[in-house]
């Protein structure tokens, strides 16, 4: 069980759009819809913005979005805003009821 | 609303063992509708997975942890625990305990996370 792979970093301008990919495997990523994204600002906990792939919860704003092509899960933040700021980090089910991290994105709003 | 509580010592020496434990306030860690479970994040680093346990005791842990990691629940304090043993300086981390609801496959309610520190 590997951890997936993110990007270290990201950057957008206010308005902007930024994407942020997430690469897993064919027993992770590929084979389920359980794809979650977390926002962590720092010191804080992370806060779930995505889940089961392009689900938001309630009071999450609908800038955010995601998707998945094969192994690869994507999240993409519209409108950049100052306070979007913070590092982003996917989850995927792996199967027998374990899960895995990927290595978090850094997102700098320039 | 139901709120977690990570609690335990912020310093732990080599080879010794790492025990926290997790309070639910608000809610009730016996509940059918959720597994609990536990993610670290090393300083500067990503969240790594280490474990999960349902009401009734049955557990799911991270295979690279698995020799080290026991994770049990006591639901008549409404706590989860969990103990890793051996630690080394590379287990040096902020631990959260967090909710997986059984109808919605997410980490949906996260602890405020504890620091860990392996060192002599």
């Amino acid at each position: 069980q590997s951890a997936l792979t993110q990007p270290a970093s990201v950057s957008g301008s206010p308005g902007q759009s930024i994407t942020i990919s997430c690469t897993g495997t064919s027993s992770d990523v590929g084979s389920y819809n359980f794809v979650s994204w977390f926002q962590q600002h720092p010191g804080k906990a992370p806060k779930v913005i995505i889940y089961e792939g392009n689900k938001r919860p309630s009071g999450v704003s609908n800038r955010f979005s995601g998707s998945k092509s094969g192994n690869t899960a994507s999240l993409t933040i519209s409108g950049l805003q100052a306070e979007d700021e913070a590092e982003y980090h996917c989850c995927s089910y792996a199967g027998s009821g374990t899960w895995v991290f990927g290595g978090g994105t850094k997102l700098t709003v320039l | 609303q139901l709120q977690l509580q990570e609690s335990g010592p912020g310093l732990v020496k080599p080879s010794e063992t790492l025990s926290l434990t997790c309070t639910g306030s608000g809610g009730s860690i016996s509940s059918t509708s959720y597994y609990w479970g536990w993610i670290r994040q090393p300083p500067g680093r990503g969240l790594e997975w280490i474990g999960s346990v349902y009401y009734s005791g049955t557990t799911f842990y991270n295979p690279s942890l698995k020799s080290r990691v026991a994770i049990s629940v006591d639901t008549s304090k409404n706590q989860f625990s969990l103990q890793l043993k051996s630690v080394t300086a590379a287990d040096t981390a902020v631990f959260y305990c967090a909710r997986l609801p059984t109808t919605h496959q997410v980490w949906d309610l996260w602890g405020q996370g504890t620091m860990v520190t392996v060192s002599s």
